[in-house]
């Protein structure tokens, strides 16, 4: 199983470009969540799904957009990229909503806007 | 919402060295308590989890962390570190009822020198 996947692993984008950074996963898992990494500030979630068809904002969603049309796919939008976008990003799933469960993450997308 | 608290951001220190990394967090109910481990230019990986009993933990590669209710704390411990144990460690919590979500700590970054 490949887990959880993201693409691109690197991205530089020009201010005012648009992008998706995609998620797939094979895991069959329910949950899944869009997070970015700042240097010493943590993870901070963005945005996250409970399931295909159904989407909530995290923490820090302004500027992303998210959809979830299956299960396996969790896209994150950037329509207008600006310097505070700056980050890596980390696409996370979860088998179900229960907190006893793992999370499993992508080895992240490393995105800088110039 | 809860909240977690990692102090000592940078860690440095030489092999066979014991490390303890703080955490603390803010929330009132019962949680399940999750340290992560990520190695550089890698995903984050589950270390070790806390849901329920034994209040000391045994995670993977030697570590271990201890719940303190009291103190609201879940502080990481490794008695003899390696130069392999080079990576950012996160502290999360989660709460058993309310919002399914993880919040992270801001990470500790831990260098060992061999």
């Amino acid at each position: 199983n490949a887990g959880v996947t993201q693409t691109p692993k690197f991205r530089i984008l020009k201010i005012g470009q648009s992008m998706t950074l995609q998620c797939t996963q094979d895991m069959n898992h329910n949950y899944m969540y869009w997070y970015r990494q700042d240097p010493g500030m943590g993870l901070k979630l963005i945005y996250y799904s409970v399931g295909a068809g159904i989407t909530d904002k995290g923490e820090v969603p302004n500027g992303y957009n998210v959809s979830r049309s299956t299960t396996e796919d969790f896209p994150l939008r950037l329509e207008l990229a600006a310097p505070s976008q700056t980050s890596v990003y980390f696409c996370a799933t979860k088998e179900d909503g229960s907190p006893n469960t793992e999370a499993f993450f992508g080895q992240g997308t490393r995105l800088t806007v110039v | 919402a809860q909240s977690v608290s990692q102090h000592n951001h940078h860690v440095i220190l030489s092999e066979a060295a014991s490390l303890e990394l703080g955490c603390n967090y803010s929330y009132g109910g019962t949680v399940n308590l999750f340290w992560y481990v990520q190695y550089p230019g890698q995903h984050l990986q589950l270390l070790l989890k806390y849901f329920s009993g034994d209040p000391l933990v045994k995670g993977i590669k030697g570590f271990e962390a201890e719940f303190i209710k009291s103190k609201f704390s879940f502080n990481l411990r490794k008695p003899s570190v390696q130069w392999s144990d080079t990576a950012e460690y996160f502290c999360a919590v989660n709460a058993q009822r309310g919002n399914n979500r993880l919040a992270f700590g801001k990470g500790n970054q831990v260098v060992v020198i061999p």
